[in-house]
């Protein structure tokens, strides 16, 4: 099983470009999310799924659009980059007792 | 609404012991211990529900008090190993749905 899988690893993106980061599981969980992370800024929660069809916004949705069209996938989309969303972008499923990570998408917007 | 954990950083001498606090403003129903090392993704620790027992794993153990909105992470004779970021994490029933959420994070170093 490869259980959460990220991609693209890496990403450079000019101020007002858009871009989807994607993210899928094959671990059957409901319950989705995404999370950035800033230097000295812990996890922060931008949005997230409680199943296929159900998505809600977290502490920091601005600038930010999510679906959820089946179990597996929850892509992520940028709709105007701008410098402030450089960041490494957590996605996670989880049980409801534990948090499974993805490795993140490191993300540059110059 | 992040809930809060101190200390922000900790400096340990291999073998000595540490504890990382962290406090909710919200009712806390289970805490979650995670571990990040540079450059990774979370690691999960362990869980302690809402009156259950104190949680181990190696010499790490927590401690969860329901009224004081507040959990322990306690690690024992610290090892090298042990280095990293230090979140808890807890889940919200919020608006009919529920949203899970981490503290401020620990920069813990153990040095030789």
């Amino acid at each position: 099983n490869a259980g959460v899988t990220q991609t693209p690893k890496f990403q450079v993106l000019k101020t007002g470009q858009s871009m989807t980061l994607q993210c899928a599981q094959d671990m059957n969980h409901e319950y989705m999310s995404w999370y950035r992370q800033d230097p000295g800024m812990g996890l922060r929660l931008i949005h997230y799924s409680v199943g296929a069809g159900i998505t809600d916004q977290g502490e920091v949705p601005n600038g930010y659009n999510v679906s959820r069209s089946t179990t597996e996938d929850f892509p992520l989309r940028l709709l105007s980059a701008a410098p402030s969303q450089t960041s490494v972008y957590f996605c996670a499923t989880s049980d409801y007792n534990e948090q499974f990570f993805g490795p993140g998408t490191r993300l540059t917007v110059l | 609404q992040q809930p809060v954990q101190s200390p922000q950083a900790v400096i340990l001498r291999e073998g000595e012991d540490a504890v990382i606090n962290c406090s909710s403003s919200k009712a806390l129903y289970s805490v979650h211990w995670y571990r990040q090392k540079h450059g990774e993704a979370p690691v999960f620790l362990m869980i302690l529900l809402k009156g259950g027992e104190q949680k181990g794993h190696e010499k790490i153990s927590a401690s969860f008090n329901e009224k004081k909105q507040q959990s322990s992470l306690y690690l024992t004779a610290s090892q090298l190993s042990y280095s990293g970021t230090y979140f808890c994490g807890t889940g919200f029933s919020t608006s009919g749905t529920y949203k899970y959420i981490f503290g401020t994070g620990t920069r813990l170093k153990v040095l030789a």
